[in-house]
């Protein structure tokens, strides 16, 4: 068990670029979550997989936003046309679902738009 | 729409303290409650996920406790330490498959 793992840690961006995060989860966990997290605030949901269905998005996910997992196993998160508002934080979790659907976190990639 | 408020969202204590962590959720009806660790620009670790059907859950020096029906929990942290420094954030999940509702977190620091 190697923990939930994301990619790139940090990404710094200009406005109007094209970025695309990934994350790894834990190998048998068939639900994957993605959050963003702002300065101060706690972490805000924003899609939600179950193997390679994508079955809750956030209002916070907007036309700009993608994601995707392919075979149900790591997951891309794509932000088009960045904007300065998208700077935040952006953590994934993953879980086995189950009765305690306990999940566990990667340690974020950081994203700067400048 | 689920509310989740924590209190103090900062805090500073001597080491060696014994502490008391607060969170307060509008809607009872939940599934579930996870306490979380965050240091400074890292990703979350899970501390203790406590059941509706259950009061409380133990982890070494932890100990959370819920009260589903009056919509609050705590974190209890005894004999602190300076590496219990961090922010500490707490969750609730309406049903086994929604996502979790968080607090804005308590930032805790305990000074040796």
């Amino acid at each position: 068990d190697t923990g939930v793992s994301q990619d790139p840690r940090h990404k710094i961006t200009k406005r109007g670029q094209n970025v695309t995060f990934r994350c790894d989860p834990i190998s048998e966990h068939n639900r994957l979550y993605w959050y963003r997290q702002t300065l101060g605030q706690g972490p805000e949901f924003l899609t939600y997989f179950q193997n390679e269905a994508q079955l809750e998005k956030s209002r916070l996910l907007s036309d700009r936003f993608s994601a995707e997992r392919p075979k149900g196993s790591f997951s891309t998160l794509e932000i088009q046309r960045t904007e300065q508002g998208d700077s935040a934080m952006y953590l994934c979790a993953s879980s086995t679902g189950g009765y305690y659907n306990e999940q566990f976190f990667g340690p974020g990639t950081r994203l700067t738009v400048l | 729409k689920q509310e989740v408020t924590q209190i103090p969202a900062a805090l500073s204590v001597p080491e060696g303290e014994n502490l008391v962590l607060n969170c307060s959720f509008t809607d009872s009806a939940i599934y579930n409650l996870q306490w979380f660790r965050q240091d400074p620009g890292k990703g979350l670790t899970s501390l203790l996920l406590i059941q509706s059907s259950q009061r409380e859950q133990t982890s070494g020096r932890l100990n959370a406790s819920l009260d589903k029906s009056s919509g609050r929990s705590t974190l209890y942290i005894a004999a602190s330490q300076p590496g219990d420094s961090a922010t500490y954030l707490c969750a609730v999940r309406r049903s086994g498959n929604t996502p979790l509702v968080f607090g804005k977190g308590t930032r805790l620091s305990v000074i040796a």
